[in-house]
């Protein structure tokens, strides 16, 4: 049984800091990392792909991948009120399935103004 | 362009009865797959259609739980004798294979009464 853990939150900061989210994978073959997020009563929605160990920066998002440690994460710069949802980290599965992904239960972030 | 198409939005349905729901995804995106969400809990993988070979159906929860796609396009996700436990959003998303990133859309939110 493949497993995609998150803190469940809530994650609660004041608008202009950093909010870290954090995403630990079972499956040590997987290649590929997603996050995205989900307004309440909103469907999820693909912020950030992530294949290679390191980081990957696209505006105020940065993913950071390491794959030695099956850990993936998303630092969100400079947060806006409008941030506040909840994130899902997804991991592609690796083998067979590897069309399949499995997604996290998701981190609740509260953006204080 | 058009972003993945859900119908209906909202479902209200009598225990026991049949539900249809419906998907129009992405053109050009030949993968196409149906997750279910219930409330509080993460996504959870029900069926994936890849162009022309056999549909993974490994994550339908019963028999009475059908899928199909036409022409490599629309799909449907067909709910036989409605129950209860089957009142969740039903998310469909579609993608490219090189990418593997998925792309919802807005879920057809069924309650069974």
């Amino acid at each position: 049984q493949k497993e995609v853990e998150q803190n469940s939150g809530p994650l609660s900061v004041p608008e202009g800091a950093i909010a870290s989210l954090n995403c630990t994978y079972s499956d040590r073959g997987s290649q590929s990392f997603f996050w995205y997020r989900q307004y309440s009563g909103k469907s999820p929605e693909l912020i950030m792909s992530i294949y290679s160990n390191g980081d990957k920066e696209d505006g105020r998002f940065t993913a950071q991948l390491n794959k030695a440690s099956q850990y993936v994460s998303l630092l969100i710069r400079d947060s806006q009120p409008s941030d506040s949802a909840t994130y899902l980290c997804a991991v592609r599965n690796s083998g067979g399935s590897n069309y399949k992904l499995t997604f996290g239960k998701g981190t609740l972030l509260t953006v204080n103004p | 362009g058009a972003g993945v198409s859900q119908s209906p939005s909202n479902k209200v349905t009598e225990k026991g009865k049949d539900v249809e729901l419906r998907c129009d995804p992405i053109s050009g995106h030949t993968a196409l797959y149906w997750y279910r969400q219930s409330l509080g809990q993460g996504l959870e993988f029900l069926i994936y259609f890849q162009g022309n070979s056999a549909p993974d159906k490994s994550g339908l929860p019963s028999d009475r739980f059908s899928a199909e796609r036409t022409g490599g396009s629309v799909s449907t996700l067909t709910i036989q004798r409605t129950q209860q436990e089957d009142s969740a959003v039903y998310l469909c998303a579609s993608s490219l294979v090189s990418t593997g990133e998925l792309f919802f859309g807005e879920g057809s939110r069924l309650t069974v009464l």
